[in-house]
């Protein structure tokens, strides 16, 4: 089955630790996003992807890192420097520039929770 | 103003009616707009996704969208209870194919 994973469902973070959440495409997409979304707001982006090896900040990207070094992977650390990070975090996919536009599918999400 | 503004509600509507929900932008070069339903504690799933003026059906669910007035609306006809859900507007920004979000209206359908 073709889908989007992320691991783990739940997270709990200490005071001062990084943390870093898991995501997984097996649907040969080039794009990859993760979201951030908290209760009664819109989700908003943290960092996007358009191809391995390259990434961009998205609008809230402080106290946040990314890498892709595989088209399957983009994992998110959550680094001590953010502040409040307590939130769902989603991991959506998509391709780029398709004529149907920018249809993103997303994975189950993650609830983070700091101690 | 929010790039992409919806009713947070919550929206009530009886078993069986036809619920309306209603999506403003303020870019007007964006192309693409979809919906998105979330349950409550899962990840947004999408429904339907409309690239020109009119209204695009697919089943118990019409998107439509109007340009000139900046809208996007979606209705699904017959509710059931399993469309409790809270709904989520997406508008593509040109310049670089981002997705900018609406926070989405609660709906609740009564039986």
């Amino acid at each position: 089955d073709g889908g989007i994973t992320q691991s783990p469902k739940y997270l709990f973070r200490k005071e001062g630790q990084n943390v870093t959440l898991s995501c997984e495409q097996n649907l040969n997409h080039d794009a990859m996003y993760w979201y951030r979304q908290d209760p009664g707001q819109g989700l908003r982006l943290i960092y996007y992807s358009q191809i391995v090896n390259d990434f961009q900040k998205g609008d809230i990207a402080e106290g946040y890192s990314v890498s892709r070094e595989k088209k399957e992977s983009f994992p998110l650390t959550v680094t001590s420097a953010q502040k409040n990070p307590t939130a769902f975090y989603l991991c959506a996919s998509s391709i780029p520039g398709a004529t149907v536009g920018n249809e993103q599918f997303f994975g189950p999400g993650t609830r983070l929770t700091v101690l | 103003q929010k790039e992409v503004e919806q009713n947070s509600g919550p929206l009530s509507v009886p078993e069986g009616a036809i619920a309306s929900l209603n999506c403003t932008y303020s870019d007007r070069v964006s192309q693409s707009f979809f919906w998105y339903r979330q349950y409550s504690g899962k990840s947004p799933e999408l429904i339907m996704s409309i690239y020109s003026n009119g209204d695009k059906e697919d089943g118990r669910f019409t998107a439509q969208l109007n340009k000139a007035s900046q809208y996007v609306s979606l209705l699904i006809r017959d509710s059931q209870p399993s469309d409790s859900a809270t709904y989520l507007c997406a508008v593509n920004r040109k310049s670089n194919y981002q997705l900018i979000w609406g926070a989405g209206t609660k709906l609740i359908i009564k039986p």
